[in-house]
C-alpha cells in the first residue's frame, strides 16, 4: 500500500517567519495530495490540496508544491502567526483512500 | 448543515466489552470513512464505504465491523474490546463525484482498560 513519510515531526518558528513541512510518498498512482490542520481536541480540517496534474498551488499565506518525479510534496506557510500553531498532516490518495503522514507539530513563538 | 457528527465524545470500556461508535453526515456524501489516530501517529484507515450497502476494509480492520444501511449513517462496531483499541476515532465523508475533500467529525476518544 501507499507509504507517506513526513518531516520534521516538530517545528518551532518565530512569529513572522516561514515554516516548511516535507512529505514523500511511495505509490506513483497517487493522484491527490491534501494537507490537514488539526487543533487540539478537534478533527483534521483541510487547508489546501493539490492534484497530480498541478505543480504548485497557493492560497494566501499557504502554498503547496508537488514533484511527481521525486514523489515528494511540501507545505509552505509564510508570515506565520500564533493561530498557525497546530498539528499538520500530509496525505496521499490512491483508489479513494487517503494515507497520512505521522504529522508535524508546529509551534509559533510570539 | 451540522456536517459530520460523532457520538459519544468519550468512552471507557472494560476489556471484552462491545460498543458502537455512531457517525452521521447530513451533506449527502456518498463516501464515508473510519480512521483511528494513535499518539504521535497519523490517521490509519479502518473501514470505508462508497455508498449504502457497500463497505470495504482499510489498513487496520481487525477487531472492527461496519455497516452502511443509509447514506447518512456509518456506525463502527467494536467486538471484544482490547487495550490495543485505545485510540481516538474519526469518521469522515466526501462527495467523490465533485471533489476529493474529506470532512472529519470531532472524534471519539476511547479507552479500553
Amino acid at each position: 500500500g501507499e507509504n507517506v513519510e513526513q518531516h520534521p515531526s516538530t517545528l518551532s518558528v518565530q512569529e513572522g517567519d516561514s515554516a516548511v513541512i516535507k512529505c514523500t510518498y511511495s505509490d506513483s498512482a497517487s493522484n491527490y495530495f491534501p494537507w490537514y490542520k488539526q487543533e487540539l481536541g478537534k478533527g483534521p480540517q483541510l487547508i489546501i490540496d493539490i492534484r497530480s496534474n498541478v505543480g504548485e498551488k497557493k492560497d494566501q499565506r499557504i502554498a503547496v508544491t508537488l514533484n511527481k518525479t521525486a514523489k515528494h510534496f511540501s507545505l509552505h506557510i509564510t508570515e506565520t502567526q500564533p493561530e498557525d500553531s497546530a498539528v499538520y498532516f500530509c496525505a496521499a490518495r490512491v483508489d479513494y483512500k487517503l494515507s497520512f503522514g505521522a504529522g508535524t507539530t508546529v509551534t509559533v513563538r510570539a | 448543515n451540522a456536517g459530520v457528527t460523532q457520538t459519544p465524545k468519550f468512552r471507557i470500556l472494560k476489556i471484552g466489552q462491545s460498543m458502537t461508535l455512531q457517525c452521521t453526515q447530513d451533506m449527502n456524501h456518498n463516501y464515508m470513512y473510519w480512521y483511528r489516530q494513535d499518539p504521535g501517529m497519523g490517521l490509519k484507515l479502518i473501514y470505508y464505504s462508497v455508498g449504502a450497502g457497500i463497505t470495504d476494509k482499510g489498513e487496520v480492520p481487525n477487531g472492527y465491523n461496519v455497516s452502511r444501511s443509509t447514506t447518512e449513517d456509518f456506525p463502527l462496531r467494536l467486538e471484544l474490546a482490547a487495550p490495543s483499541q485505545t485510540s481516538v476515532y474519526f469518521c469522515a465523508s466526501s462527495y467523490e463525484a465533485q471533489a476529493y475533500e474529506q470532512y472529519f467529525g470531532p472524534g471519539t476518544r476511547l479507552t479500553v482498560t
